[in-house]
């Protein structure tokens, strides 16, 4: 079983729509999490940390579910912009590996 | 501070010949991660390092590649003797700790004729 799952989607959405993406991890051990974004040809940059409480940063809002084992990412009123690859991370701190999802695909329509 | 700096950006080798990759990790990182993504694909973890020692190198295929995080200097990821499917982007990554996540380098994009 993989450690991360995630729909590779793609998904498609028209600009100001809202869209969720969800991701499971299999060891309840996990300690840290994160979501990055990758755009095309370029290296995965951290979008945000997520913490067991929930975290808002504008647009996006990250969730931890830890009895589930899910996170989830919100993206509120999507801009063009918004149109990337969105990867799912877990640490389990012991050992200090971090397992990546492999990734949704968002494409955000004029 | 400076982000991780990864060079060459760009690499060219013929089948056969070596190719050097270097890696250097943000200031006050001593943890260094290498992924080798295809085209059209996902991350692929290749080696986990800390200063002079491998900790995690579960991904790396057994023969031709090496890495290395010497106590000076940058982390270096060798390929030796390239074929073709060596053609991909190495991404570098370092990390404080697990709790403050990876910084990814932009990438060292190899092309083997």
């Amino acid at each position: 079983r993989k450690e991360v799952e995630q729909d590779p989607g793609p998904f498609n959405v028209p600009e100001g729509a809202t869209v969720a993406f969800n991701c499971t991890y299999s060891n309840s051990a996990s300690q840290s999490f994160f979501w990055y974004r990758q755009d095309c040809r370029k290296e995965p940059k951290l979008l945000m940390s997520v913490y067991s409480s929930g975290n808002e940063d504008g647009r996006f809002t990250a969730q931890l579910n830890r009895a589930s084992q899910y996170i989830s990412l919100l993206i509120r009123d999507s801009k063009l912009s918004d149109s990337a690859t969105y990867l799912c991370v877990v640490n389990k701190n012991t050992g200090n590996q971090f397992y990546f999802g492999t990734g949704t695909s968002l494409t955000v329509i004029p | 501070n400076a982000g991780v700096m990864q060079n060459p950006r760009h690499l060219v080798r013929r089948r056969g010949q070596e190719a050097r990759l270097r890696c250097s990790p943000m200031k006050g990182h001593s943890h260094v991660y290498w992924y080798r993504q295809l085209p059209e694909e996902g991350l692929k973890f290749m080696v986990y390092l800390q200063k002079e020692n491998i900790i995690d190198e579960s991904g790396m295929p057994k023969e031709r590649f090496s890495a290395e995080f010497p106590k000076e200097g940058p982390s270096i990821l060798r390929i030796q003797q390239v074929v073709r499917g060596d053609s991909a982007a190495y991404f570098c990554a370092s990390s404080p700790s697990g709790l403050a996540g990876l910084f990814f380098g932009p990438g060292t994009r190899l092309t083997v004729l």
